[in-house]
This record gives structure tokens, sequence and C-alpha cells, in this order.
């Protein structure tokens, strides 16, 4: 399994909802990351895991609250969010930190915040 | 100035078409350089990645790297429709350092 998963496709929430986003690889990879991509604009870092641990955190907002359980599995809480958060978000794995250079990225979740 | 800059397109050409696609940076301690490849609603897929300065060739894909003048280019031979995607530049310092993507140059092959 070369693939790096996410669910959901898409998601619209209001500004009050709790919702989260999941990201799942099976590629034995030590170290995962989330970014988030607007329209016509480049991936921007949000966090990094390294060996289940935050290692990264690109001075996000609280109301986004990543959680690292296992190797595998990454997710991203989302709580309060506003508008101008609507974009898409992007999970990639690299077999261990030090090899950032060699990500690979998930398919992304497209969020819309109303 | 922008820490790396590209031309955001689009870029039209027809079908069997050498492309060029170029970066310019300003941080001189950049060491590594990646091509990614985007299609519509998908996520970046790594096309290659170089080190320092020097060429880099992968079946129609070539990667040029030129620090004296912090320049790289990626040129696709036999240019085909399915190359129709969005192609962003990146590089950082050394690995296991953040790296830094271009804003991607927007390419269409026309049948």
């Amino acid at each position: 399994d070369t693939e790096v998963t996410q669910t959901p496709k898409h998601l619209v929430m209001g500004m009050t909802n709790k919702k989260s986003l999941k990201c799942e690889q099976h590629m034995g990879h030590r170290a995962m990351y989330w970014y988030k991509q607007k329209a016509k604009k480049p991936p921007e870092l949000m966090f990094v895991y390294s060996y289940e641990k935050l290692s990264i955190n690109e001075s996000v907002p609280s109301r986004f609250s990543p959680e690292c359980p296992n190797s595998s599995l990454l997710n991203l809480h989302l709580h309060a969010l506003q508008p101008e958060d609507s974009a898409l978000y992007l999970c990639a794995s690299s077999p261990w930190r030090g090899w950032s250079i060699k990500q690979f990225f998930g398919p992304g979740t497209r969020l819309t915040v109303l | 100035q922008k820490e790396v800059e590209q031309d955001p397109g689009p870029l039209s050409v027809p079908e069997g078409a050498i492309v060029s696609l170029n970066c310019t940076y300003s941080n001189s301690a950049f060491q590594y350089f990646m091509w990614y490849r985007q299609y519509s609603r998908k996520g970046p897929e790594l096309l290659m990645y170089t080190y320092s300065s020097g060429n880099k060739e992968d079946g129609r894909f070539t990667a040029q790297v030129d620090k004296s003048s912090k320049y790289i280019s990626l040129f696709i031979r036999d240019s085909q429709p399915s190359d129709s995607a969005t192609y962003l530049c990146a590089m950082t310092v050394f690995y296991g350092q953040n790296f830094v993507f271009g804003p991607g140059t927007r390419l269409s092959v026309l049948p």
C-alpha cells in the first residue's frame, strides 16, 4: 500500500460545528504533516508529527487541533472555524522526519465553512 | 521579494511540444529542489528532486538547477494531454527542514 488516504473527501460545516478530518497511511512512515491549500495557492504547512510527537506548529490558530493516535493515523479536529478557513486540507507522510523532501500527499479534504 | 517565484501561467502548448517550467529563488542556502505535479482537486505528487546544482533526468522529465543564478527548471519532452496539471517547485536548506513551495504554474497540453 503506497498511498495516503483522507476522509472525508468533502466537508461542509457551520461556524459553531465540531468536526474532524482523518488521514491514514500504511507505508510505515514515521512523519506526518497537515497542510492547508487555498485555491491557486501553494500548500502551507500547518503541523508536523515526527514519531507521533508534534514537532512543528506553524502558528496555527487553536481552532485547529491535531492529534496523532499512532504512527499510521493523523487527525485534525476543527472547532469554531471561520469562513476564511475554507480550503483544501492535505495530509502527507514521509519515511522519517529527516527525509521530509520525499513527502507523499493524500488527495485532500475540501472544507467549506459557512 | 518572495522567497520562491514562479510564473502562474496558464501555459498552453500543443501535444508533443517541449515544455519549460521555471522557478527563481532568493535564499542561496537552498540545497534540495523538488518538483511536484498537482492535478485538479488532488494532492501534489513528487515528480523529481535534485541536490545542489546539475541535471537529473527521469523519462520525459529533466530537472536542472543553477545555483549561481538561483534558477531551477523542469523540462517535459513530448508533452501529453495527461501532463496538464499545476507544477509546483519546492526547496529546502537541508533534509529535515520544512520546505518552501513556489506558487505553481498551470500547464495545459492541447491534443
